[in-house]
């Protein structure tokens, strides 16, 4: 059974830091990888889709990459903003048949100081 | 604009009556799934349905019913709550084709006393 690992469990920083966070799965056959944003309260937003056959992504500030083979993803923020400060989600949906869910990693929950 | 809503957003209630959560979507989704989320335990699936009277259990369906009699519509049942299914919930739709990105709802946070 697929199982995703999101670490840091929680990161704080001060303003301005380049950051990275890190996503491993265990079952390298995926379809694809996507990074979510939660704010408190609220539900996900999508950021970054990533399908297996591709290796980085990138929107604005944000570049997710995509290491199938080691089972790796990374989500990476340059120029932290204290609007970045969220809850950031990885999860992956596995190949074969349509109808799969997705596994989602517990989160890193992100602090950006002013 | 392209979404995904719920409804209601809060709930309170107590053991045993009967209350249903609504989810649409205006995507023309042929998949909807109803996920909750606990601490320590992240997002996991309830149930799912790939198109128009066709649902499937997730990963932790017990005490919970769905319905597809509409495309646009996926909601959630719990017949008989109890408190362990205080939790957040989550619709979400996606394309069974092409990227297969989903789009979640804002959410329902539902309290069982």
């Amino acid at each position: 059974k697929q199982e995703v690992t999101q670490i840091p469990a929680a990161l704080s920083v001060p303003e301005g830091e380049n950051l990275v966070l890190n996503c491993s799965f265990t079952d390298s056959a995926i379809y694809n990888l996507q990074w979510f944003r939660q704010d408190p309260g609220k539900g996900l937003t999508s950021l970054l889709l990533i399908q297996s056959s591709q290796r980085e992504q990138t929107s604005g500030r944000l570049n997710a990459s995509l290491d199938k083979s080691s089972g790796r993803s990374t989500l990476y923020i340059a120029a932290s903003q204290p609007g970045d400060s969220a809850t950031y989600l990885c999860a992956v949906r596995e190949s074969g048949g349509g109808a799969d869910g997705l596994t989602f990693g517990k989160g890193t929950h992100l602090i950006i100081q002013p | 604009e392209a979404q995904v809503t719920q409804n209601p957003r809060y709930l309170i209630t107590v053991t045993g009556k009967k209350l249903t959560v609504t989810c649409s979507q205006n995507m023309n989704h042929e998949y909807m799934s109803w996920y909750r989320q606990d601490p320590g335990l992240g997002l996991r699936q309830i149930y799912y349905s790939m198109n128009v009277e066709v649902t499937d259990k997730g990963d932790v369906p017990e005490g919970y019913k769905v319905s597809r009699k509409e495309k646009r519509n996926f909601p959630l049942i719990l017949e008989s709550p109890s408190p362990n299914q205080t939790s957040l919930y989550f619709c979400a739709s996606r394309p069974v084709m092409g990227t297969y990105e989903q789009y979640f709802g804002p959410g329902t946070r539902l309290t069982v006393t």
